[in-house]
């Protein structure tokens, strides 16, 4: 199993549309979660952070499983805008205090006037 | 702030050539990353220093050094540049040790040929 594993896409959704996006991740002690953001051929940025309780940011929700192991992003009301690489980013530790981000492949959002 | 600034943006080597990527950040994070991203993959990461003076092997060392002299700059230096080398890389730093949110450099697309 994948480390971090996402849904590929790409997903092509019209502008107004509900969307959500997947991802699990295969180590049990991973300790953070996150989505970044990243456009056409520039730097990933942090998008969110997922909060076991869930959480949500505008027209943003994550949720978290850790039973499962899985991740979620909700995006309401997508606007073109949102088109980018959504990357699952998993944090856990790897040793002498210091810690590793282990990133996903991404999903590929496209939003359609 | 500038954030996190790399240069080159592009370069193309020949196989065997020589090179660093420069990395500066004006944020005074003592942490700092180097990140390669192949098509269609997720980043992955190449060394990590967690201040001046000291660094580590990430999951993708192989051909390439670092060093970290001031807590601003952190060059990545390829000695004899081979195809497989040929990728996106993203130089970022963070904060804490945690790294909770990473804040990434524009990138430097690299071919060698």
């Amino acid at each position: 199993r994948k480390e971090v594993e996402q849904d590929p896409g790409p997903f092509n959704v019209p502008e107004g549309a509900t969307v959500a996006f997947n991802c699990t991740y295969s180590n049990s002690a991973s300790q953070s979660f996150f989505w970044y953001r990243q456009d056409c051929r520039k730097e990933p940025k942090l998008l969110m952070s997922v909060y076991s309780s869930g959480n949500e940011d505008g027209r943003f929700t994550a949720q978290l499983n850790r039973a499962s192991q899985y991740i979620s992003l909700l995006i309401r009301d997508s606007k073109l805008s949102d088109s980018a690489t959504y990357l699952c980013v998993v944090r856990g530790f790897r040793g002498a205090g210091s810690y590793q981000l282990t990133f996903g492949k991404g999903t590929k959002l496209s939003v359609i006037p | 702030n500038a954030g996190v600034t790399q240069t080159p943006k592009f370069r193309i080597l020949k196989i065997g050539q020589s090179m660093t990527l420069q990395c500066t950040q004006d944020m005074n994070h003592n942490y700092m990353y180097w990140y390669r991203q192949d098509p269609g993959m997720g980043l992955k990461l190449i060394y990590y220093s967690v201040g001046a003076g000291i660094t580590d092997k990430g999951e993708v060392p192989n051909g390439y050094n670092v060093s970290r002299s001031t807590t601003e700059d952190f060059p990545l230096r390829l000695e004899l540049a081979a195809p497989s080398q040929t990728s996106v890389y993203f130089c970022a730093s963070s904060y804490d040790a945690a790294g909770n949110e990473q804040f990434f450099g524009p990138g430097t697309r690299l071919t060698v040929l």
